[in-house]
């Protein structure tokens, strides 16, 4: 059965300060890895995506990394803002056919504090 | 070029009522999926549809609930006779296979409350 387990599930950073989240799948056969970022009541948005043979991903003060041998995923955030406060959604998707089928993480809740 | 639309972004209904979202997928997007979303909690898979088939409904209750995606018009999840339990946001998503990247792009969401 495909999974993506997150961690932490929340975390509280102050304003200025960098964090990491993580990602752990089982997924097959995996195709690519997202990570989105979901605003309080809003829709999620993808942030950046990874396929088998990228390491890392920038993308503005947002940075991926995949390991597809341990399969693991990181964000890392750089000099977090207040608009940072928000879920991020690892999502990895694998290729059945002709489609893509993605398996959601259940995500981790980040909160900025000024 | 317009996103995915949702609409009613908020419906309001009793138990035993009827509710029908409807997801206007990206201009070119054949691929729809429905997800939902309770309150503190991640997004759970519903169901996978392209154009007039479904191509993967297990995240779905087998009953109450049902999803198209005509050759003409909006994608539509119909949940019968709702219940309290059915109260969540339900978000939608569509992607373009020729993409080749599967990336989803997702509607705002339908919160739907049952009193």
């Amino acid at each position: 059965k495909n999974q993506v387990e997150q961690s932490p599930q929340s975390l509280i950073i102050l304003e200025g300060k960098n964090c990491t989240l993580q990602c752990n799948y089982t997924v097959s056969p995996f195709s690519n890895l997202r990570w989105y970022k979901q605003d309080t009541g809003r829709g999620p948005v993808s942030l950046t995506i990874m396929t088998f043979s990228e390491n890392t991903k920038s993308n503005g003060r947002y940075t991926a990394t995949l390991d597809a041998d341990t399969k693991q995923s990181s964000l890392h955030i750089t000099a977090s803002q207040l608009s940072d406060s928000a879920s991020y959604i690892c999502v990895v998707s694998a290729r059945s056919g002709g489609s893509y089928i993605p398996t959601f993480g259940r995500g981790t809740s980040l909160i900025v504090h000024p | 070029n317009a996103g995915v639309m949702q609409n009613p972004r908020h419906l309001v209904r009793r138990r035993g009522q009827e509710a029908r979202l409807r997801c206007s997928p990206m201009k070119g997007h054949s691929h729809v999926y429905w997800y939902r979303q309770l309150p503190e909690e991640g997004l759970k898979f519903m169901v996978y549809l392209q154009k007039e088939n479904i191509i993967d409904e297990s995240g779905m209750p087998k009953e109450r609930f049902s999803a198209e995606f005509p050759k003409e018009g909006p994608s539509i999840l119909r949940i019968q006779q709702v219940v309290r339990g059915d109260s969540a946001a339900y978000f939608c998503a569509s992607s373009d296979r020729g993409t080749n990247t599967g990336e989803l792009f997702f509607g705002e969401g339908s919160r739907l409350t049952v009193l």
